[in-house]
């Protein structure tokens, strides 16, 4: 099993629609969490850290379950600039030394 | 505009020739890392230097020669490349504490000859 697992899509969503992404991870000591944002040939880009709690950040909010070992990330009233690959990033060890990035998720929001 | 710089932005070389990336940070980053990505792959970790020591080296070739000159700067120096080696190289800088993110640089496109 990889450590951190996220469907590849692509995910096709009409303008103004909700779309949801999980990421999967293997390591039950896993401690840091981030949905990071990459557009075609650029760097990724943090989009937001994930807090136990739940958090939220304009129209998008992320999910953490430790119980089930998964995070997820959720977009509302999808823009055409959201069109981009949305990395799952996770940290085991509690440190910043080696964050393990899932494969990423492709979003295309169209017309 | 991202807060870590690298240069050059792309780079052709041969494979025997010598070159090496650049990437300098201000924010008092005392992380700083090297990560290769091929296209349509999630980055992969290279180097890790923590207070400018050497901290992780995820068996990377030694083709691949990393140098932390100083707090803001990471080099990473290439000789004798092969076409496999062609990806893009990110450096990043986080805090070097728990639940800290990672700051991307906009990368190097190295096309190996």
């Amino acid at each position: 099993r990889k450590e951190v697992e996220q469907d590849p899509g692509p995910f096709n969503v009409p303008e103004g629609a909700t779309v949801a992404f999980n990421c999967t991870y293997s390591n039950s000591a896993s401690q840091s969490f981030f949905w990071y944002r990459q557009d075609c040939r650029k760097e990724p880009k943090l989009l937001m850290s994930v807090y136990s709690s739940g958090n939220e950040d304009g129209r998008f909010t992320a999910q953490l379950n430790r119980a089930s070992q998964y995070i997820s990330l959720l977009i509302r009233d999808s823009k055409l600039s959201d069109s981009a690959t949305y990395l799952c990033v996770v940290t085991p060890s509690g440190t910043a030394s080696k964050l393990t990035f899932g494969t990423g998720t492709r979003l295309q929001v169209t017309l | 505009d991202t807060e870590v710089t690298q240069t050059p932005k792309h780079l052709v070389m041969g494979m025997t020739n010598k070159k090496s990336l650049k990437c300098e940070q201000h924010m008092g980053h005392r992380a700083m890392y090297w990560y290769k990505q091929k296209a349509k792959k999630p980055p992969e970790l290279m180097f890790v230097y923590s207070y400018e020591k050497l901290s992780i080296n995820e068996s990377v070739p030694s083709r691949f020669s990393p140098e932390c000159p100083n707090s803001s700067l990471l080099n990473l120096h290439l000789h004798a490349l092969q076409p496999e080696d062609s990806a893009l190289y990110l450096c990043a800088s986080s805090q070097e504490r728990r639940n800290r993110p990672l700051h991307f640089g906009n990368g190097t496109r190295l096309t190996v000859t």
